[in-house]
């Protein structure tokens, strides 16, 4: 069945670091990746997405490109400020399902 | 901007009580979703509804679960008799029918 293997955290990071998340997939078909981020006490939110194979995604300073041939979707972010830190979650949707598996998520903290 | 809303954000039960979440959707997404969030883990797919119609409720444990989306609109999780291992962070989607699902703020249930 589908899987998301996420780098494991926590990840402790100064302000303006460079960042780097590392995801990995597993899927029978031609998925979608996502990224989202939790914040204290909330629910999820879409970060990026990218739809099919070379896409590049991003928000907020925040990129990943999926690779097919590594099944691979790195979140990545230049300079990292202290309202960065939540926990980032992974995740796909296989074509023709809406359902998302999630990875188990990655706490970044970014100290100032 | 519209939002997923979730009440309560909170609920505090002992074991072998009932007990309910209630989820309103953002206008108009026909498929709603609910989630399980485990502590330190990634959301877990319960239910899935098309408008009215379960989708897909393979991993919802039927003997204790059930959820209801009379009307095509909002919806109804229920666990009777909650037991302890019930206590997580029970999280609410939708979506317009499409891939991005967007969530709510969750309610985070405790079983003592």
């Amino acid at each position: 069945g589908d899987s998301v293997t996420q780098m494991e955290g926590p990840v402790t990071l100064s302000e303006e670091a460079f960042l780097t998340i590392n995801c990995t997939y597993t899927a029978t078909g031609y998925p979608s990746l996502f990224w989202y981020v939790q914040y204290p006490g909330e629910g999820l939110q879409l970060l990026l997405k990218a739809t099919k194979a070379d896409d590049k995604g991003s928000n907020k300073g925040f990129e990943a490109t999926y690779r097919k041939e590594t099944t691979s979707f790195h979140l990545e972010k230049g300079s990292v400020q202290v309202s960065d830190s939540a926990v980032y979650f992974c995740a796909l949707s296989d074509f023709g399902n809406e359902k998302l598996t999630f990875g188990t998520g990655t706490r970044l903290t970014i100290i100032p | 901007e519209a939002e997923v809303a979730q009440s309560p954000r909170y609920k505090i039960t002992e074991k072998s009580q009932a007990v309910a979440f209630w989820c309103d959707p953002i206008s108009g997404h026909a498929t709603l979703y609910w989630y399980r969030q485990i502590l330190g883990q990634g959301p877990e797919l319960l239910v899935q509804f098309q408008d009215e119609s379960v989708v897909d409720d393979s991993q919802l444990p039927k003997d204790r679960f059930s959820a209801e989306r009379l009307k095509g609109v909002d919806s109804t999780l229920k666990i009777q008799p909650a037991e302890l291992g019930d206590s997580a962070m029970y999280l609410c989607a939708s979506s317009p029918s499409g891939e991005t699902q967007y969530f709510g703020p969750g309610t985070r249930l405790l079983v003592l």
